[in-house]
């Protein structure tokens, strides 16, 4: 149980389009999702928490006008780039919690998006 | 503030032999840690947690991490590594409240056979 799944799993696009990544939880409801960034060869940076019905939080330093982030349903978060560049090529993780299955201080990972702005 | 430390990038090893990974922790509450492992191109799968039961966690695969409070530290172990350990590792704290993670920098374990 506890499984969530990301759409796509890599993803092209031209710099100055805008990417939307979706992030499911299949099997639980997800009150909260967290939305993280990776560059090559380094650790998860947390970009923004999620929560059902309201505005993301975002963590200092991530420009919420760029990563556009809806939590509309307890089973669907997307984070969408807008007016992509090359620099925000990096692999985008996103992770969900499942309060009511008893393990609300777990998160549960995605598969990752891989990202790639020429 | 809470904050987590991997000593060192890189961990080779050879096959059989024992996999120690460090991992230290700064927190001024309680802390939720978490071990996980990334193989290339793929999200995090869970090892291990602890979470203020059993000071000795078991994991799967054949990994356990032992939660030591006066020495802030979190390290993993297997006894015996197998060449399909070789993957990148991160050590992670969790907050109460906020139930975000803090991640460590990563360890790359490499096994030599």
């Amino acid at each position: 149980g506890a499984v969530v799944s990301q759409h796509p799993s890599r993803v092209i696009c031209k710099s100055g389009t805008s990417v939307k990544i979706e992030c499911r939880s299949l099997d639980f409801q997800a009150t909260t999702m967290f939305w993280y960034r990776q560059f090559p060869k380094q650790s998860l940076m947390l970009m923004a928490t999620s929560n059902e019905g309201s505005k993301a939080t975002y963590e200092q330093g991530v420009e919420k006008d760029k990563f556009l982030i809806n939590h509309a349903s307890l089973t669907l978060s997307t984070l969408t780039v807008t007016s992509a560049h090359p620099e925000d090529s990096s692999f985008y993780i996103c992770s969900a919690r499942d309060v009511a299955g008893g393990r609300w201080n777990e998160q549960f990972f995605g598969p990752g998006t891989r990202l790639t702005v020429l | 503030a809470q904050s987590v430390t991997q000593l060192g990038s890189h961990v080779s090893v050879s096959e059989g032999a024992l996999v120690l990974l460090r991992c230290n922790y700064s927190s001024s509450v309680p802390p939720y840690l978490f071990w996980y492992v990334q193989y290339p191109n793929q999200g995090l799968q869970l090892l291990l947690k602890y979470t203020s039961a059993a000071t000795l966690v078991k994991g799967i695969n054949g990994f356990e991490a032992e939660f030591k409070k006066s020495e802030t530290s979190f390290h993993l172990t297997k006894p015996s590594a197998h060449m399909s350990d070789a993957a990148e590792y991160f050590c992670a704290v969790g907050t109460s409240g906020t139930y975000k993670y803090i991640f460590g920098t990563g360890t790359r374990l490499k096994v030599l056979a």
